[in-house]
């Protein structure tokens, strides 16, 4: 079957770094997702991974080891709007994308 | 652009009534679908079209009919709703991908539905 495992829960510190990891089992592999979630609000684009290596983008950054099915995603700098769940997903062999439950991030001042 | 657009925001059924959720998209995208979120999963997949007049059924398919009359719109109805289909309802529509780096298949999302059956 295929399986998107991440943490349910992470705590963090105002100014500190926190990385998300993320597990995948597909059938197939076509790229993997970050999206960020507000409480109440619908997901957004954070970053997309299709080859091995990282990817950064400002405070954020993604890795990916496709050999390892894993990825992580590194927020540097946390700031109180970081406060969100981060949902991981993975496009498999027909493009259609399996997600994981998503890791609540708690920042604390 | 307005996006995507989903309507309404927050729903309250009776077991048994049926109700049709609308979604509407401006950026010209093929692909559409409907997804459910609950506490605790990740987003499945309900159903998804490629273009006008194609639909296809994602994860979690039954109560629930999709038609793709335009590319603009994709409805998504509940047939006859059941308690356990409360849940938060995304539209959420990309381009067509081939997967390759130079085109990520971004969704972009509407604002969600809330759907309370009793």
């Amino acid at each position: 079957g295929q399986n998107i495992d991440q943490p349910t829960e992470m705590t963090a510190t105002e100014g500190a770094i926190v990385q998300i990891n993320c597990t995948y089992q597909t059938s197939g592999f076509n790229g993997l997702f970050w999206y960020q979630q507000h409480a109440g609000e619908a997901p957004t684009f954070l970053s997309y991974n299709v080859l091995d290596g990282l990817e950064e983008k400002g405070r954020f950054s993604s890795f990916l080891s496709r050999s390892k099915g894993y990825s992580y995603l590194l927020l540097k700098e946390l700031q109180m709007k970081d406060s969100a769940s981060y949902l991981c997903a993975v496009s498999d062999s027909n493009y259609q994308l399996i997600w994981g439950a998503g890791t609540k991030l708690i920042i604390k001042p | 652009n307005a996006g995507v657009t989903q309507t309404p925001k927050f729903q309250v059924l009776k077991t048994g009534q049926s109700m049709t959720l609308q979604c509407a998209q401006d950026m010209n995208h093929e692909y559409m679908s409907w997804y459910r979120q609950d506490p605790g999963m990740g987003l499945r997949l309900i159903h998804y079209s490629v273009g006008a007049g194609i639909t296809d059924q994602g994860e979690v398919p039954n109560g629930y009919n999709v038609s793709r009359s335009t590319t603009e719109d994709f409805p998504l109805r509940l047939l006859s709703a059941a308690p356990s289909q409360t849940s938060v309802y995304f539209c959420a529509s990309r381009h067509l991908t081939s997967g390759t780096e130079l085109n990520t298949g971004e969704l972009f999302f509407g604002e969600g539905s809330r759907l309370t059956v009793l």
